[in-house]
C-alpha cells in the first residue's frame, strides 16, 4: 500500500518567515494530495490540496507543489503568523481511493 | 452547512469492555470513513463506506472491531472487547463521493484502562 513520509518532524520559524514541509510517497499511481492542519485537541482541517495533473496550487499565503517524477510534494507557508502553529499532515490517495497520511509535522511560529 | 457530528466526545473504559461510537456525516455525503489516530501519528483508515456498502475494510481488526451504516447515513463503530492499545482518537469523515475532499468530525477520544 501507499507509504507517506514527512520531513522534518518539527519545524520552528520566526513570525513572518516562510515554512516548508516536504512529503514523499511510494505509490506512483497516487493522484490526490491533500494537506490538513490539526490544532491541539481539534479535528484535522483541509487547508489545500492538489491533483496529479497540476504541478502547483496557491491559496493566499499557502501553496503546494508536486513533483510526480520524484514522488514528493511540499507545503509552503509564507509570512507565517502565530495562528499557523499546529500539526500539519500530508496525505496521498492512489488507485484504491484510500487516503494514507504521514505522521505529521509540528510547526511552531515564534512571535 | 452542518459539519460531521460525532458522539461521545470522550470515553473511558476498562480493557475487555465494549464501546460504541456514532457518526452523522454531512448531509448528502455518500462516502463515510472511520479513522484511528494514535497520539503522535496521522489518521489511519479503518473502514470506508459508499452509501451503506463497505468498499474498504482491509485495515479493520475484524476480530474486535465492527462498523455499520445501515441506511446510508449515520454510522456506528464498535470495539468488543477493547484492548489497551485501542486508546486513540476515533475520527469520522465524509465526502460527497469517493476521491473527493474529506471533512472530519471532532473525534471521540477513547482511553482504555
Amino acid at each position: 500500500g501507499e507509504n507517506v513520509e514527512q520531513h522534518p518532524s518539527t519545524l520552528s520559524v520566526q513570525e513572518g518567515d516562510s515554512a516548508v514541509i516536504k512529503c514523499t510517497y511510494s505509490d506512483s499511481a497516487s493522484n490526490y494530495f491533500p494537506w490538513y492542519k490539526q490544532e491541539l485537541g481539534k479535528r484535522p482541517q483541509l487547508i489545500i490540496d492538489i491533483r496529479s495533473n497540476v504541478g502547483e496550487k496557491k491559496d493566499q499565503r499557502i501553496a503546494v507543489t508536486l513533483n510526480k517524477t520524484a514522488k514528493h510534494f511540499s507545503l509552503h507557508i509564507t509570512e507565517t503568523q502565530p495562528e499557523d502553529s499546529a500539526v500539519y499532515f500530508c496525505a496521498a490517495s492512489g488507485g484504491n481511493n484510500r487516503l494514507a497520511f504521514g505522521k505529521g509535522n509540528q510547526v511552531v511560529v515564534i512571535p | 452547512e452542518a459539519g460531521v457530528a460525532q458522539s461521545p466526545r470522550y470515553k473511558i473504559i476498562e480493557k475487555r469492555q465494549s464501546v460504541a461510537f456514532w457518526c452523522n456525516p454531512i448531509s448528502g455525503h455518500a462516502t463515510l470513513y472511520w479513522y484511528q489516530q494514535i497520539l503522535g501519528q496521522g489518521p489511519k483508515l479503518l473502514i470506508q463506506f459508499q452509501n451503506n456498502g463497505v468498499v474498504d475494510d482491509s485495515q479493520l481488526p475484524k476480530d474486535r472491531f465492527s462498523a455499520e451504516r445501515l441506511k446510508g447515513v449515520d454510522s456506528t463503530l464498535k470495539i468488543q472487547p477493547a484492548k489497551l492499545e485501542d486508546s486513540a482518537v476515533y475520527l469520522c469523515a465524509s465526502s460527497r463521493d469517493r476521491d473527493e475532499t474529506q471533512y472530519f468530525g471532532p473525534g471521540t477520544r477513547l482511553l482504555v484502562l
